[in-house]
């Protein structure tokens, strides 16, 4: 049974730097094709796409963020760290980390979600 | 900014069908699998279809999906009170080596 929890600061301020961590279980990122992804949602808005590292330690990243984003992954310890930089109000949001398997491109398991708050 | 259009929202009665177009372009939906995701009012997303029509395993054959160039569909038939939800797709984006999802859909059970 695969399951992923996200955790980290519900408020960070402007400027700030948001690190969130997805733990998981029921499956490793060192198996070949396995992948963690980060999503995330405003409130009221729409799904989108932030990054997603594979088992191998490619990333991917949205374009329209790539220079705040960094994935990394801690095999061992069954984790997966989203770090974004600058922090702005618009970046409010659930964040979600989701499981990517080795045969395709979606997410079949998601975690709850976080919400995370810009304000000063 | 989705790179994905769909409808803001559909209605129908309980029994009826309703379809939900997601359409892209050729980076995109046109040469990748598309995915579909229901998310429920204050919940995550919930996997239901992907390689376009494929359903794993505890999804209804209520729901079905489908892909035709640059546009895959969504079809509920059946509709029940339960599934009022938002719906999302989500494919490939081969020029920008990233993921993408749609702009989402509300269902409505009249």
């Amino acid at each position: 049974q695969i399951t992923l929890k996200e955790s980290g600061p519900t408020l960070v301020k402007p400027t700030q730097t948001l690190t969130l961590t997805c733990t998981f279980s029921g499956f490793s990122l060192s198996t070949s094709g396995e992948g963690v992804g980060w999503i995330r949602q405003p409130p009221g808005k729409a799904l989108e796409w932030l990054a997603l590292i594979y088992w191998d330690n490619n990333e991917r990243y949205s374009p329209s963020l790539k220079s705040r984003l960094t994935i990394t992954k801690d095999t061992s310890q069954n984790q997966v760290v989203l770090t974004m930089t600058n922090m702005d109000p618009v970046d409010t949001a659930t964040y979600f980390c989701a499981h990517r398997p080795g045969s395709g491109w979606y997410f079949d398991y998601w975690g709850q979600g976080t919400l995370v708050t810009v304000s000063s | 900014q989705s790179v994905l259009t769909q409808p803001p929202s559909v209605s129908a009665a309980p029994g009826q069908k309703v379809t939900i177009s997601c359409s892209g372009s050729s980076s995109n939906i046109g040469n990748n699998y598309v995915s579909w995701y229901q998310q429920l009012p204050g919940t995550a997303p919930k996997f239901l279809i992907y390689e376009n029509y494929k359903r794993p395993s505890g999804i209804p054959d209520r729901f079905s999906g489908s892909k035709s160039g640059t546009s895959a569909t969504l079809s509920i038939t059946g509709l029940q009170t339960g599934d009022e939800a938002d719906y999302y797709c989500g494919t490939w984006d081969s020029s920008l080596s990233a993921g993408v999802f749609g702009t989402g859909t509300k269902v409505t059970v009249l």
